[in-house]
């Protein structure tokens, strides 16, 4: 069936370095790929999407990187301040699925001052 | 835009009773979703509309759970009856299309924080 595995869990990291969290997804026909940031008792918000006619996009210090035949994509958060410390999902869509989102477990990232 | 609106935003009700949460999506938004969340399970994703028709109700958890959407403004999402385990954060998410076979992005109301006791 659909699935999406995201990793790590959590993720520690200290004010302006890097941090990436990776996805797996099951579904080949999946086509649309969003990440959404969740805040502390907030609801879950887009931040960069990518499709699959697509490898890389980016926006300001986000970046997803997409891996079609290895059924991976990646968000690259680079320069973190404290303010990115939240929940990211990772997500797939496919076009025949009414606009569904099947989506990763979550990611708890803490950025460092 | 509003955005998604829902209501309550917070609900406390004894194990047993009945609830409903209520969500009105984007205007112009054709798609409808009802999410679940839990530290244990993270978002679940109960059913959803489209076109005000449910598509796939496979996420609700069980019989007690059940969804309505009589037009294209409102949608509810009823317990009867509610058990501790219910106990969640419940989001509304409402999107365009999807349009040409192309997926429009999911936007999500500020959710419904359930305690049953």
């Amino acid at each position: 069936g659909e699935n999406v595995e995201q990793h790590p869990s959590t993720l520690s990291v200290q004010e302006g370095d890097s941090a990436v969290i990776k996805c797996t997804y099951s579904d080949s026909a999946s086509n649309y790929f969003p990440w959404y940031k969740q805040e502390l008792g907030k609801r879950p918000q887009l931040i960069i999407d990518i499709r699959s006619n697509v490898g890389e996009k980016k926006d300001q210090r986000i970046a997803v990187t997409l891996n079609k035949t290895a059924k991976h994509f990646s968000l690259h958060i680079t320069e973190t301040q404290p303010e990115d410390s939240a929940v990211y999902f990772c997500a797939a869509a496919f076009s025949g699925g009414y606009n569904k989102l099947i989506f990763g477990a979550g990611t708890r990232l803490a950025v460092h001052p | 835009d509003a955005g998604v609106i829902q209501s309550p935003r917070h609900e406390v009700t004894e194990m047993g009773q009945e609830v409903t949460l209520r969500c009105k999506p984007i205007s112009g938004h054709n798609s409808l979703f009802w999410y679940r969340q839990t530290m244990m399970r993270g978002l679940e994703l109960l059913i959803y509309f489209n076109n005000n028709v449910p598509i796939d109700d496979s996420g609700m958890p069980e019989d007690r759970f059940s969804a309505k959407m009589p037009n294209a403004s409102f949608s509810t999402l009823k317990i009867q009856p509610s058990e501790p385990r219910d106990s969640a954060v419940y989001f509304c998410a409402s999107s365009r299309g999807p349009e040409a076979g192309t997926i429009t992005e999911q936007f999500f109301g500020p959710g419904t924080r359930l305690t049953v006791l």
